[in-house]
């Protein structure tokens, strides 16, 4: 079983809509929560993150855990064409070394339509 | 402030040489994280360092190495290179309390083995 686990997609969203992407983890002791956007041919960049003990919301986008499921979800409200990236969720967990690390998931397409 | 320098940008190699990759970080950025993404596995750990120490290890052969300096520019080596070995190397660096976690990549280094 991997350990982040997104759907590929493509998910297609028209414009203005709600977007919606959804990643689940098998590591229960994970307290903290990363999205990333990539663009096609640029480097991943950071979006939001959250801690175990809550949502978060900043401008159009809002990160929410459901630690009994273990899934996190982003939401992208008033999409836009901007908004077309591959989103990579990724979760930390504690490696051998006894620090934390981060396990992406393959990351779900998101492709806004105007 | 500059953003995470990789060098070289491109680079082809044949099977069974070596190759070195650098990477800067962010000035007041003391980990540095290396990750190698394809198309099939997404994006997969390698290492991290911090403080010229080696804080993390993924599951990579041990073709693989690392080293950071006293400057906290980091390499990272790959020897015998496979034609596996082909991908996009992304380094990232972290801000101080998010190490490891909260990663701001370079432009990555695109590795071609032949």
């Amino acid at each position: 079983q991997k350990e982040v686990e997104q759907n590929s997609g493509p998910l297609s969203v028209p414009e203005g809509a709600i977007a919606s992407l959804n990643c689940t983890y098998s590591d229960r002791g994970s307290q903290s929560f990363f999205w990333y956007r990539q663009y096609s041919g640029k480097s991943p960049e950071l979006i939001m993150f959250i801690y175990s003990n809550g949502d978060k919301e900043d401008g159009r986008f809002t990160a929410q855990l459901n630690k009994a499921s273990q899934y996190v979800s982003l939401l992208i409200r008033d999409s836009q064409p901007s908004d077309s990236a591959t989103y990579l969720c990724a979760v930390n967990c504690i490696s051998n070394f006894g620090n934390e690390k981060l396990t992406f998931g393959t990351g779900t397409r998101l492709t806004i339509i105007p | 402030k500059a953003g995470v320098t990789q060098t070289p940008r491109y680079l082809i190699k044949t099977r069974g040489q070596q190759v070195t990759l650098s990477c800067s970080p962010i000035s007041g950025h003391r980990s540095v994280s290396w990750y190698q993404q394809t198309p099939g596995q997404g994006l997969q750990f390698l290492f991290e360092y911090f403080s010229e120490t080696q804080r993390n290890k993924g599951n990579f052969p041990g073709r693989f190495s690392g080293r950071q300096f006293s400057n906290s520019r980091s390499e990272m080596n790959v020897s015998t290179l496979e034609l596996g070995d082909s991908a996009l190397y992304l380094c990232a660096s972290s801000p101080p309390g998010l190490e490891g976690v909260a990663l701001h990549f370079g432009n990555g280094t695109r590795l071609t083995v032949t």
